[in-house]
C-alpha cells in the first residue's frame, strides 16, 4: 500500500523560506511525477509544481521564481522549498503522487497534508 | 492556462438523489479530466481519470462523461459518505489546474 507521509515547519515569518519533505512508503518511486499541491484556508486547490521522472521540474508560472522541488531516489523522498514567503503562501500544502496516462496526469496517492502559516 | 469553471458552486441534496455537477474548460483538453472528493480536513480522493475510468475501488454510483471543454460529475443514488466537496482538474497541460470546488450539502 503506497502512503505518503509529510512534515515541516507550520509557522513561517515573511521573507522566510519555506521547506517540506514528503516520504513515500510502499511501491516503486520510479515513473511517477512527484508532485506538491496546496490549498488556502477555505479554498480550492493549487498545482505548486512536480518533478517528473527524467528530473524535470514544472512549476506554476506565479511561483516559478521562487519555488524549488527535489528528488532523493536514495531515501524515496522529494522536497518543497518556497523562498521570501509572504501572508498569501499561507495554506495547507500537500504532496501527491502523479500517475502519467494516455489520460494525461492524475493525483492517485496525497500526504496527509501540513497547514504553513505565514505570519509576523 | 486552462481555465476550469465548475458549477453550481454549491448543491444541496438529500440521501437517494442523483446529483450533477458540471465542468468546464476553457479551451479543449479532449478526455483529460480528473474528478476529486474531498472532506473536511482530508486530502483529495481521485474518482475518476480520463472523463469516464472508474478509479480502482471507488462506488460504480459514480461516473462522468465529457469530452472537449463540458464534463460531468453524476452520483447516481447520493449515500451519506458523498457530502464533500468534488473538484476537477484539467490533465492535459501546465499548469494544471483545477476548478474551484462544488459543495455538495446535506438538504
Amino acid at each position: 500500500q503506497v502512503q505518503l507521509q509529510q512534515w515541516g515547519a507550520g509557522l513561517l515569518k515573511p521573507s522566510e523560506t519555506l521547506s517540506l519533505t514528503c516520504v513515500v512508503y510502499g511501491g516503486s518511486f520510479s515513473g511517477y511525477y512527484w508532485s506538491w499541491i496546496r490549498q488556502p484556508p477555505g479554498k480550492g486547490l493549487e498545482w505548486v509544481g512536480e518533478i517528473n521522472p527524467s528530473g524535470t521540474t514544472n512549476y506554476t508560472p506565479s511561483l516559478k521564481s521562487r519555488v524549488t522541488i527535489s528528488l532523493d531516489t536514495s531515501k524515496n523522498h522529494f522536497s518543497l522549498n518556497l523562498s521570501s514567503v509572504t501572508a498569501a503562501d499561507t495554506a495547507v500544502y500537500y504532496c501527491a503522487r502523479g500517475l502519467y496516462t494516455i489520460f494525461g496526469l492524475s493525483f492517485d496517492y496525497w500526504g496527509q497534508g501540513t497547514l504553513v502559516t505565514v505570519s509576523s | 492556462d486552462i481555465q476550469m469553471t465548475q458549477s453550481p458552486s454549491s448543491v444541496s441534496a438529500s440521501v437517494g438523489d442523483r446529483v450533477t455537477i458540471t465542468c468546464r474548460a476553457s479551451q479543449g483538453i479532449r478526455s483529460w479530466l480528473v474528478w476529486y472528493q474531498q472532506k473536511p480536513g482530508k486530502a483529495p480522493k481521485l474518482l475518476i481519470y480520463g472523463a469516464s475510468s472508474l478509479q480502482s475501488g471507488v462506488p460504480s454510483r459514480f461516473s462522468g462523461s465529457g469530452s472537449g471543454t463540458d464534463f460531468t460529475l453524476t452520483i447516481s443514488s447520493l449515500q451519506p459518505e458523498d457530502f464533500a466537496t468534488y473538484y476537477c482538474q484539467q490533465a492535459n497541460s501546465f499548469p494544471r489546474t483545477f476548478g474551484q470546488g462544488t459543495k455538495v450539502e446535506i438538504k
